[in-house]
């Protein structure tokens, strides 16, 4: 079945960029129609969705992180990745990858299929 | 941007009750709302899709219902794995966006 697995730096300097990549396996990120997603949790909080992209390139972004996030994916290596420019403290947070399942017509009906595949997280700290 | 509201935050129970959880929307999100389970240091596991529908490998225990704005994810007897922090989500369509909830943290009692 579809795993996915983040990586890149624990550590990243304030005002730095923070990168993460998601390795797609089990299955090909070209296939289906699904959305490619981002999600944070800072310590001790909640979910904070960050953005997704579809395979063809199409981005959307939450509008609190939009003008610092670039969501890319690399279809030659079942990867997509994480940009989020100018991290502050408030950036240290937990960091998964998660593939959402879109909204699908089945018998003339839509459905949400949800986010059903979900990387184990990496947590970024932002500290110098 | 559509808010979802979760309550209560906290609830202390003890194994074998049933729990009611609830999620509120801000405006309509239809069915697209999702309900997802927390365990401590890791990730969150799908647990219902489009409202109602139970996702593979889930407990017949675990039900959801409600459309619109107002959403439940019921428990009917809490088994001791249950103890976790429960997330609402929705995905609007146009554009695609989304948001979680809050959280409630289901505690034993």
């Amino acid at each position: 079945q579809v795993q996915l697995q983040e990586s890149g730096p624990g550590l990243v300097k304030p005002s730095q960029t923070l990168s993460l990549s998601c390795t797609v396996s089990g299955g090909s990120i070209s296939r289906g129609d699904y959305y490619w997603s981002w999600t944070r949790q800072p310590p001790g909080k909640g979910l904070e969705w960050i953005g997704y992209i579809h395979y063809i390139g199409s981005t959307y972004y939450n509008p609190s992180l939009k003008s610092r996030v670039t969501i890319s994916v690399d279809t030659s290596k079942n990867q997509f990745s994480l940009k989020l420019y100018s991290v502050t403290a408030a950036d240290t947070a937990v960091y998964y990858c998660a593939r959402d399942a879109g909204v699908v017509v089945v018998a003339a009906r839509y459905y949400y299929y949800g986010m059903d595949v979900w990387g184990q997280g990496t947590t970024v700290t932002v500290s110098s | 941007e559509i808010v979802l509201t979760q309550s209560p935050a906290t609830l202390s129970l003890s194994p074998g009750e049933r729990v009611t959880l609830s999620c509120r929307a801000s405006q309509s999100v239809s069915s697209y709302l999702a309900w997802y389970q927390q365990k401590p240091g890791q990730a969150p596991r799908l647990l219902i899709y489009d409202a109602s529908n139970r996702a593979t490998g889930i407990p017949g225990r675990f039900s959801g219902s409600g459309s619109g704005t107002d959403f439940t994810l019921t428990i009917s007897s809490l088994e001791p794995e249950d103890f976790a922090v429960y997330y609402c989500q929705q995905r609007s369509n146009r554009p695609p966006r989304v948001t979680f909830g809050g959280g409630t943290k289901v505690e034993i009692k």
